[in-house]
């Protein structure tokens, strides 16, 4: 079986503060890759990053950064120095199964304040 | 990325109604993934559709309430057949090209409410 768990249910922070979401995923494959989406108000899921279970070099995309730990079975991503419209829903998934079906997270409200 | 538009964006219907959310993308596809979110609630996977063949549906759902048709590679449909009002959900259609390897690209989704 798979698991993701987002134990963050919300975060608020002040614009310009960094913030960590944490993702911890459980399965048995060797095989996996693992995936952080942005859901904004209007709805739409925004693809972020996807990283496969063979690479742990930590990412760096503009403001966002990734640390993918096997040994903690930890994806967390960080928004450094956030923005009004970093404010949204940001869910980690999991895909281990050839069809390439997606398990969510429960995900983490991140409300970034003026 | 491929660019997927769903129909309608968001509706209002009545208990006891049936509801046909189109999903269009703009090239062909192999995969094409149903998902349910349910207010305040994360994504929950409904079936997968390939084309030619009938769709595959996840523990706790049924083709009777929720049929799918995928006649071509680059358009599905989901009905939600005799709401009710725990049917009120986001309903939104993934695309990709299968495989653990690949990445799935979301439409827009449809916000439904059923009074």
């Amino acid at each position: 079986a798979q698991k993701v768990t987002q134990a963050q249910t919300e975060i608020s922070v002040v614009e310009k503060e960094d913030v960590t979401l944490d993702c911890v995923y459980e399965t048995r494959d060797t095989t996996y890759y693992l995936f952080w989406y942005k859901q904004p108000p209007s709805g739409e899921l925004v693809f972020l990053i996807r990283r496969n279970s063979f690479d742990e070099q930590n990412e760096i995309s503009g403001r966002y950064s990734w640390n993918f730990q096997k040994s903690t079975s930890s994806f967390n991503f960080t928004i450094t120095a956030s923005q009004v419209v970093d404010s949204a829903v940001y869910f980690c998934a999991l895909v281990s199964d050839s069809w390439g079906k997606l398990q969510f997270g429960a995900g983490t409200q991140v409300v970034v304040t003026p | 990325s491929a660019v997927i538009s769903q129909k309608p964006s968001r509706d209002i219907c009545q208990r006891g109604t049936s509801l046909t959310i189109q999903c269009q993308v703009d090239s062909q596809v192999t995969m094409m993934f149903w998902y349910r979110q349910q207010p305040g609630q994360s994504l929950t996977l409904i079936a997968t559709a390939n084309q030619g063949s009938e769709a595959t549906y996840e523990s706790g759902f049924v083709i009777d309430k929720f049929p799918i048709s995928r006649p071509n590679l680059t358009f599905s449909t989901l009905t939600v057949s005799n709401m009710s009002p725990e049917d009120s959900s986001i309903y939104l259609c993934s695309v990709g090209k299968g495989g653990r390897a690949d990445t799935q690209y979301f439409g827009p989704g449809t916000r439904l409410t059923v009074l």
